[in-house]
């Protein structure tokens, strides 16, 4: 049995590059959820999918950033053009619908030099 | 949005004590998580407890849903312990992401 897998777990790049991230969730789950935590702060909400539908974007999520699950498995997130403010740690849950508690993979943590 | 206040900020304990973590929050919710993040950034579940309570071995957690918070208690604390407490809400259906409060840095000296 596997957890919720990401994929890198760490990503250094230049402003101005962009960057994109996987999440692998737990097999039989059918929600997928991205957050972003940054230093001293609890992670704040992203964007979720259930199966391949987006269902909400936060407005955190500026026109920069986009996410994808194509065939309701796995999900990646895009940032074009990083800005420093970027840096954070992008973390990936997954929950199945009906249950609600979510589980988290070990993120990706992303430096914009 | 959902208001998540978590108390105490920080928390330093001899090892073998007793501690209480709280989590107050500003809405009915239908789903309420406590996580243990360790130092290299994994959340690690610890309880679902949207109401009720529960056991786990050193840990145990109530949630008082009508009053709209929640407790985590650890026992006989280890070193092992130490690193972020986070309290998480939420609601079923479609609106279904978390709230995250900002932690509690618990800190178990030997």
């Amino acid at each position: 049995d596997t957890g919720v897998s990401q994929d890198p777990r760490h990503k250094i790049t230049k402003r101005g590059q962009n960057v994109t991230f996987r999440c692998d969730p737990i097999s039989e789950h059918n929600r997928l959820y991205w957050y972003r935590q940054t230093l001293g702060q609890g992670p704040e909400f992203l964007t979720y999918f259930q199966n391949e539908a987006q269902l909400e974007k936060s407005r955190l999520l500026s026109d920069r950033f986009s996410a994808e699950r194509p065939k309701g498995s796995f999900s990646t997130l895009e940032i074009q053009r990083t800005e420093q403010g970027d840096s954070a740690m992008y973390l990936c849950a997954s929950s199945l619908w009906g249950r609600e508690e979510q589980y988290f993979g070990p993120g990706t943590r992303l430096t914009v030099t | 949005g959902i208001q998540v206040e978590q108390s105490p900020p920080d928390l330093i304990l001899q090892e073998g004590a007793n501690s209480t973590l709280r989590c107050n929050f500003s809405d009915s919710v239908n789903n309420l998580q406590w996580f243990h993040q360790n130092p290299w950034g994994q959340l690690i579940n610890l309880f679902y407890i949207p109401s009720g309570t529960k056991q786990n071995g050193r840990l145990s957690a109530t949630t008082v849903a009508t009053e709209r918070y929640s407790l985590l208690y650890i026992s006989s604390s280890q070193t092992t312990d130490s690193g972020v407490y986070f309290c998480a809400v939420g609601y079923t259906g479609a609106n279904s992401k978390l709230t995250f409060g900002k932690g509690i840095t618990l800190s178990v000296r030997p």
